[in-house]
């Protein structure tokens, strides 16, 4: 079952727009992780996010946690062509160990 | 290049045959995970393994298993095959087995099942 759930399911931006995506979760988390995947590669991690953070930034990236809301987003500034990929949100499966529970993911296409 | 390395890169075979997907994780990490991602379900966890011991399970099937060797690579193995196994099927590394470890993932099996 998805512990996370990112909205929009697909998003079409131009480059140099910005691009946002949320993720709604279910339990309490430690953490909160985003991934990339493009097309039919494996998963890169791009940022975690603690349960006592608010905002992470890492280069053009910027995530948000709201944990009263059960929600994340993640914020891609400048988009890029390169940027086109699905970005999953991850957070941890509790009495399954660590392993990670993701979400079905938001495609990104950017097109330039 | 995460640095997990996962073989074979695709696998065609038949239903109810049997078949072995290996991974080697990143050099240093002694966590494995194993996942299945397919249209339909998404990225499912199937299991993990630490220092050669089965440290999770998720929804793995009982037609499926895994273990990790001396060396910490990993194997998965599905057997009696069915159409709707084929998947991409990713191998993670991490440090170690705690929730802020990031884990490193391969490139991905593509096991289709005709």
């Amino acid at each position: 079952s998805q512990q996370g759930e990112e909205d929009p399911q697909a998003l079409s931006i131009q480059e140099g727009e910005n691009a946002t995506m949320n993720c709604s979760y279910k339990t309490s988390i430690n953490n909160l992780q985003w991934y990339r995947q493009n097309s039919g590669r494996g998963l890169v991690h791009l940022i975690l996010i603690r349960s006592n953070e608010r905002e992470k930034h890492s280069g053009r990236l910027r995530v948000t946690l709201d944990t009263s809301k059960k929600s994340s987003s993640l914020l891609i500034t400048a988009s890029r062509a390169a940027d086109t990929a699905s970005y999953f949100c991850a957070t941890h499966a509790g009495q399954a160990g660590t392993a990670l529970i993701f979400g079905k993911g938001t495609t990104l296409s950017v097109s330039s | 290049d995460s640095g997990v390395t996962q073989t074979p890169k695709h696998l065609i075979t038949a239903t109810g045959q049997r078949v072995t997907l290996r991974c080697s994780p990143r050099s240093g990490d002694l966590s494995v995970y194993w996942y299945q991602q397919s249209l339909d379900q998404g990225l499912q966890f199937l299991i993990q393994y630490y220092n050669g011991e089965e440290r999770a399970k998720g929804n793995i099937l009982e037609r499926f298993s895994a273990q990790q060797f001396p060396d910490l690579h990993s194997e998965l193995n599905l057997s009696s095959l069915e159409l709707g196994d084929s998947a991409l099927y990713f191998c993670a590394s991490s440090v170690y087995a705690g929730e802020l470890n990031e884990q490193f993932f391969g490139p991905g099996t593509r096991l289709t099942v005709l």
